[in-house]
């Protein structure tokens, strides 16, 4: 069964940073690519990130770029979103989620975590 | 604003047939078919229903069903039970710019 668990969630204040992790179980990580997707309170999902299997190909959306830094250890079966100058928008869940790709295109979400919720306020 | 475009609501009695719609671009939805659609449940996380416009992943009931026409793409639900009632989501592809893009969702009521 596959399982991903999120860890690193919190309270932070703006301008402030945060480290999420995720582990991963039940399926060979290295051969997949992995994202981490957000949803706000209330709100709709947004995708924040993606990373390919061997860390080759990296994406981020405009809102995290520049601030957010994804990266995995394929040894550990972990994924990692460092999380630099936190804005109060950033307040959201955080998933972790393992991609289908076909072609280096990530072509959908097959599993999702349970997300760990991150809060940016002073 | 979400870059796909999905009523806020939708509704129908058990029994029904009910369909959502997802409108993009050609730069996202009418450009790839890499069209998949997530439930999600109060308090859940998302759950794959269909990928690749039309596929079903295993364990996802054969009542859901997608399809694309040019930059709208559509999930059909029949046969309406209680359980459905969930909130839905459309996802494309975007390009190796955008790279993924979610609708803003729609909120299914079962009457």
């Amino acid at each position: 069964e596959v399982q991903l668990v999120e860890s690193g969630g919190g309270l932070v204040k703006p301008g402030g940073s945060l480290r999420l992790s995720c582990a991963a179980s039940g399926f060979t990580f290295s051969s997949y690519s992995m994202n981490w997707v957000r949803q706000a309170p209330g709100k709709g999902l947004e995708w924040v990130s993606s990373i390919s299997s061997s860390s080759s190909y990296i994406y981020y959306a405009d809102s995290v770029k520049g601030r957010f830094t994804i990266s995995r250890d394929n040894a550990k079966n972990s994924l990692y979103l460092q999380m630099n100058s936190l804005r109060a928008e950033d307040t959201a869940v955080y998933y972790c989620a393992r991609a289908r790709v076909e072609f280096s295109v990530v072509t959908a979400i097959l599993n999702w975590g349970q997300g760990t919720l991150v809060t940016v306020s002073s | 604003q979400s870059a796909l475009t999905q009523p806020a609501s939708v509704s129908g009695s058990p029994g029904q047939s009910i369909t959502i719609s997802c409108t993009g671009t050609s730069s996202d939805v009418g450009g790839y078919n890499y069209v998949s659609w997530y439930q999600q449940h109060p308090g859940k996380a998302p759950k794959l229903m269909i990928y690749d416009v039309s596929k079903r992943p295993s364990g996802v009931s054969n009542r859901f069903s997608g399809s694309k026409s040019g930059n709208t793409a559509s999930l059909t639900i029949s046969g309406l039970q209680a359980e459905d009632e969930a909130d839905y989501y459309c996802c494309s592809y975007a390009g190796s710019s955008t790279f993924v893009v979610f609708g803003g969702g729609t909120k299914l009521t079962v009457l």
